[in-house]
Formats: C-alpha cells, structure tokens, sequence
C-alpha cells in the first residue's frame, strides 16, 4: 500500500544549529509534498507546499531562508531548519499526494524537533 | 481568512457510550471547501478518517460518521457507540480539492476512552 515515511522520528539539537528532516513516500509517485509544524498547543501550520517542476511556495511567517526545502524527485522531500531555536520546536509532518489524485494526502508520523 | 473550531479536549467517555465532537468552519478563501476528520493514535502519523466534498452529504469510516452542513457551516463527527480502541486526538480540516491542497486543521481534540 501506499505509505509516507518521515526520518528521524524524534531529534533535538542546540540552539542555533540547524537541523535536517526527511520524507520518503512509499507506493505512489509524490508529485505535491506539504510540510507542516504543530509547536507545543498549536494545532498543525502549513510551512510550504512542493510541487515537482514547480516552485515551492511558502505560507506567511515561513520563508526558505529559515525552512529551505527539496524535492527532488517524486519519492523524496527533505526541509532543513536553519538556526533552530526555542520556538522552532514541535512536531514536523509531511503530507503527500500523487496529481491528479482527488484524495487527501497522506501523511508521516512526523518528526518531533526539541531545542535546547 | 479560513479557519476551523472544533470541541475543546479533553473528552472523556466512558465504553459503549455515543459521542459527539463539534466542528465549525469559516472558508473564505476556499469557494467550495472539501472537510476532512483526521485521528492521531498514540504513537502514530495523521491518518484520515474521513472525508466529505460536497455540502449535504455524509462520510463515514469505522463507525464514526460526519455530515457537511453547508447552513450551519458545521462537521460534527458523531459515533454511537465508542471503544478503547478510539482513544486517540481528532482534528477537523478544511481544504482544496485539487491544486494547491492547503489544510487548516482545528487545534484537535483529545478523547480518552475508559472502560
């Protein structure tokens, strides 16, 4: 079946260091990867939308300076947080879904960012 | 802008007994909104549970049920009878149905069910 997988589960880092995170979709060709970040009480905030062979497009309060992504092929996502600190922390989800595909994304278990 | 408000957690429930958990939307920007439940079990991704394009119709999945309601701007998720096994957090979620696929998800919902 088709599946999204998202490394590493859980990972902390020092303030002011950056930290990568992966996502792998299994099954189907991820042709749109959307990143999203639940911090402590929130509920999940889109960060950017990735479509291959198009530009990614990032949600207000989120830039590439801060969250650069890649999306290099229709099997593979990865986002980096540069310069992490305190308010950084949360859990990072990837949802993704194949075009033309009317369903709803599916989605990582997540990687859960602590900041120290 | 587009939003989503739903039942404050946590929600406790003893087995056997029914459920309801409120959702209420605002799609301003979304001219033809899809509404979506999504559940977190413990230890586990976002998975959907259910899902409803059009107004006026009902989705269900694994005896939870949700009807869009187009007049009330509403997403009740409802089930009559629950588990242990549901004991999870539930999010409501509006988005696009093709394209850009934005979600706004609500803040979710704890439910904790007891024996």
């Amino acid at each position: 079946g088709a599946l999204v997988y998202q490394y590493p589960r859980r990972t902390i880092c020092k303030s002011g260091t950056s930290m990568r995170m992966e996502c792998q979709a299994v099954g189907f060709q991820a042709t749109s990867v959307a990143w999203y970040r639940q911090s402590p009480q929130k509920t999940f905030e889109l960060i950017a939308l990735s479509t291959v062979n198009s530009a990614i497009k990032y949600e207000q309060n989120f830039t590439q300076e801060k969250f650069p992504i890649s999306h290099p092929n229709l099997s593979f996502s990865s986002m980096t947080v540069l310069n992490a600190y305190l308010e950084d922390r949360g859990l990072y989800l990837c949802g993704a879904r194949e075009a033309g595909n009317n369903q709803a994304p599916l989605f990582g278990e997540g990687t859960r960012l602590s900041v120290l | 802008g587009d939003s989503v408000t739903q039942t404050e957690g946590p929600v406790t429930v003893s087995e056997s007994e029914s459920l309801i958990i409120n959702c209420t939307y605002s799609a301003t920007s979304i001219a033809y909104p899809n509404l979506f439940w999504y559940v977190r079990y413990p230890g586990e991704g976002l998975q959907l549970l259910l899902k409803v394009i059009t107004a006026g119709q009902k989705g269900s999945s694994r005896g939870f049920e949700a009807t869009y309601n187009k007049e009330t701007t509403s997403f009740h998720l409802q089930k009559a009878s629950v588990q242990e096994s549901d004991s999870a957090v539930y999010y409501c979620a509006l988005g696009e149905s093709a394209g850009n696929y934005k979600y706004v998800f609500g803040a979710g919902t704890r439910l904790k069910v007891i024996a």
